[in-house]
């Protein structure tokens, strides 16, 4: 039972422009949320993480947003580049316990 | 400079061979992981380990068998037990398993004739 989903499994955006991906959980209990970036044959790096008590957290071009009544998380990178591409995968936990990932998002950013 | 180190990048083995992977990290991180990633799915948890000389299975962790004698090490071996061997192995650690932050190794590709 996947407890993390990322519905959309490639997307496509124009360089400059912003990039959204989606999240969505069904345990409510989650109360950590992460964004990883991966490159192919690579370990994931860490992006930015949101706790439960806040709905925003921004890191530059990035910004991740909470909406605990959708159990939804979206992360949005703007201006989108190039070297954005990569497969973004999201993560939830809830405190004390393992984090459980979504299936990944291709990002593919357009010159 | 630290970091978590994967060796080797690339590991083939036959059939009924059991294997081991390598995960080594200079963090001072109690907790690692390790994860296995197949195509179209996410990454699922093989084992974790809170501290040294205790672990927990995870999600997927039949066949597979892990040590922790020190904190630095956490070797994941995959036994001829494991049904579908051939994936991308991937090893984490972090400061405790609470909501903290988890750092990835590189990751190995293991491929079973």
């Amino acid at each position: 039972d996947q407890q993390v989903k990322q519905n959309s499994p490639s997307l496509s955006v124009q360089e400059g422009r912003i990039s959204i991906l989606n999240c969505d959980y069904t345990n409510s209990m989650f109360d950590y949320f992460l964004w990883y970036k991966k490159y192919p044959a690579e370990g994931p790096t860490f992006l930015i993480s949101i706790s439960s008590i806040k709905d925003k957290n921004e890191d530059g071009r990035f910004t991740v947003f909470l909406n605990k009544s959708a159990k939804h998380l979206s992360l949005h990178i703007v201006p989108s580049q190039p070297g954005d591409s990569a497969v973004y995968f999201c993560a939830a936990a809830f405190t004390g316990n393992q984090f459980y990932f979504g299936t990944g998002t291709s990002l593919t950013v357009i010159p | 400079d630290g970091g978590i180190t994967q060796s080797p990048k690339y590991l083939f083995r036959k059939e009924g061979q059991n294997v081991t992977l390598s995960c080594e990290q200079n963090l001072n991180h109690d907790a690692m992981y390790w994860y296995r990633q197949d195509p179209g799915q996410g990454l699922r948890l093989i084992y974790y380990s809170q501290i040294v000389n205790d672990f927990q299975k995870g999600d997927i962790a039949e066949g597979y068998s892990v040590s922790r004698e020190k904190k630095e090490s956490f070797p994941l071996t995959v036994t001829s037990a494991q049904k579908n061997p051939t994936a991308f192995y991937l090893c984490a650690s972090s400061f405790s398993t609470s909501t903290d932050t988890q750092y990835f190794g590189p990751g190995t590709r293991l491929t079973v004739l």
